[in-house]
């Protein structure tokens, strides 16, 4: 069974400066998806960015970039810039892609908090 | 973006009652459904993968009878807590998911107190 971990269960970050979420998961697949999800006070699930493990190049989405290490299978998250809204937990998640069982299944999420 | 809803927001029901989820895709037509449980300050949990118009796939320890799950058409999954007891308490998540892609896309999530 795949299992995805994170190891920090609370970060803390000053506004505008850099700050780096760690993930990394255990499987015997060669090709799946892995995703970082933000869920914020609201409690709403929103998708951070994702990366598709047969492609090399790094995700990037603005301020948002992840180190992808497929050997290592480490996935960490960079978030640049950082900003007040930023603050929420944020959920790693790995997802298989064959034999038709496209289940996400998280890690136990990073706390961020983004201070003035 | 594709928009999920979920019905109601937060509900609160005495213990031996059923109460019933609702969660709809808005503007898209969403052939696999999945609810997730969420307790405070955990992460989400799997219980069942739906899809339209066969039965739902529970995950291991889910029990079947007390989380009743229906995907009556491509927009519309329902799940229902029979018999509640404060134990299942919780925040309910759905999330949908279009064929042939792989993002999901997750509902605003049900409060459920049982008292």
């Amino acid at each position: 069974a795949q299992t995805v971990t994170q190891s920090q269960p609370e970060m803390s970050v000053q506004e505008a400066e850099t700050v780096t979420l760690s993930c990394t998961y255990d499987t015997s697949e060669s090709n799946y998806y892995l995703f970082w999800y933000k869920q914020p006070p609201s409690r709403q699930m929103i998708l951070v960015i994702r990366q598709e493990a047969y492609k090399q190049q790094n995700a990037t989405e603005n301020r948002f970039s992840v180190n992808f290490q497929k050997a290592a299978k480490s996935f960490s998250l960079k978030i640049s810039d950082s900003q007040l809204g930023d603050t929420a937990m944020y959920f790693c998640a790995f997802m298989r892609t064959q034999g038709g069982s496209e289940k996400l299944v998280f890690g136990k999420g990073t706390k961020l908090t983004v201070n003035p | 973006g594709a928009v999920v809803s979920q019905h109601p927001s937060r509900v609160i029901c005495k213990s031996g009652t059923s109460v019933k989820i609702e969660c709809r895709s808005l503007d898209f037509q969403a052939t696999t459904m999945f609810w997730y449980r969420q307790f405070p300050k955990k992460s989400l949990m799997l219980m069942a993968t739906s899809n339209e118009g066969s039965k739902a796939t529970y995950e291991q320890g889910v029990e079947k009878d007390k989380f009743l799950i229906n995907h009556a058409s491509l927009t519309l999954s329902t799940l229902t807590v029979t018999s509640a007891h404060p134990e299942d308490s919780s925040f309910y998540i759905c999330s949908a998911r279009v064929d042939r892609e792989y993002e999901q896309y997750f509902g605003p999530g049900t409060r459920l107190t049982v008292t």
